[in-house]
C-alpha cells in the first residue's frame, strides 16, 4: 500500500492567515492526489483533485500544487468556515489511501 | 442532483455481520464505481472497497477476506457485507462516489452523509 503523511498533525491560525499543509507519499503517484476537508460530524467534501484541479464550487482562495511524491494545499486567505480537518488521498494505486488529517484551529 | 443515503443497522453484535445498505437518488447508478470508506471515532478515513455497476469489485486487502460489496441496479442501490466483526470495526461508515475523470484521475465526489455502527455485545 502507498502510505501518506501530511503534516503538520494540526495547526492554528487567525482569519486572513494563508495556511499550508503538505501532504508525501511513500512512492511516486505522478499527480493522482486529492484534498478533502470534513468538518464534525459531516462527510468529508472534496476540495482539490488530480493535484491542482478545484472542485465546481470550491472558492478559489485553496489551491494545490505538487507531482510525484511531494503535494501542497494552501488556503490562501484562511475564512472562519474553513477550520475543519483536511485530509489528502491517493488515486494512483488500489488500495486508495488517505493521510492521517491535519486539523486546522482557530488561534 | 445525485444524493447519497446509508442505511442499516447501527449496532451489531462482534462475530456477527454488518450491512449497509447506500441508496442513489436523482441520478442513475449505472456507469459509476460505488465506494464504502470508514472512519473510526476520532479517526482517520479508510478505504474499504468499490464496486462497478457491473458488479466488478476491488477491496482493500486488509479487510478483503471480511468483505463483500454488491450492486442492485434495479434499486440504484449497492450495499457492504462485513462479517465477523470485532469493537475495531466500529465507525461511520459512508458510501461515496468514485469518480473516473478522462486525464485517469479518480476521487470521491459525492459521499453520503454516513452512519455509525458500533460493534458491541
Amino acid at each position: 500500500d502507498i502510505q501518506m503523511t501530511q503534516s503538520p498533525s494540526s495547526l492554528s491560525a487567525s482569519v486572513g492567515d494563508r495556511v499550508t499543509i503538505t501532504c508525501r507519499a511513500s512512492q511516486s503517484i505522478t499527480n493522482y492526489l486529492n484534498w478533502y476537508q470534513q468538518k464534525p460530524g459531516k462527510a468529508p467534501k472534496l476540495l482539490i483533485y488530480t493535484a491542482s484541479s478545484l472542485q465546481s464550487g470550491v472558492p478559489s482562495r485553496f489551491s494545490g500544487s505538487g507531482s510525484g511524491t511531494d503535494f501542497t494545499l494552501t488556503v490562501s486567505s484562511l475564512q472562519p468556515e474553513d477550520f475543519a480537518t483536511y485530509y489528502c488521498q491517493q488515486s494512483s494505486s488500489t488500495p486508495w489511501t488517505f493521510g492521517q488529517g491535519t486539523r486546522v484551529e482557530i488561534k | 442532483q445525485v444524493q447519497l443515503q446509508e442505511s442499516g443497522p447501527g449496532l451489531v453484535k462482534p462475530s456477527e455481520t454488518l450491512s449497509l445498505t447506500c441508496t442513489v437518488s436523482g441520478g442513475s447508478i449505472s456507469s459509476y464505481y460505488w465506494s464504502w470508506i470508514r472512519q473510526p471515532p476520532g479517526k482517520g478515513l479508510e478505504f474499504i472497497g468499490y464496486i462497478y455497476y457491473s458488479g466488478t469489485t476491488n477491496y482493500n486487502p486488509s479487510l478483503k477476506s471480511r468483505v463483500t460489496i454488491s450492486v442492485d441496479t434495479s434499486k440504484n442501490q449497492f450495499s457492504l457485507r462485513l462479517s465477523s466483526v470485532t469493537a475495531a470495526d466500529t465507525a461511520v461508515y459512508f458510501c461515496a462516489r468514485d469518480f473516473g475523470d478522462n486525464s485517469g484521475g479518480w476521487y470521491f465526489d459525492l459521499w453520503g452523509r454516513g452512519t455509525l455502527v458500533t460493534v458491541s455485545s
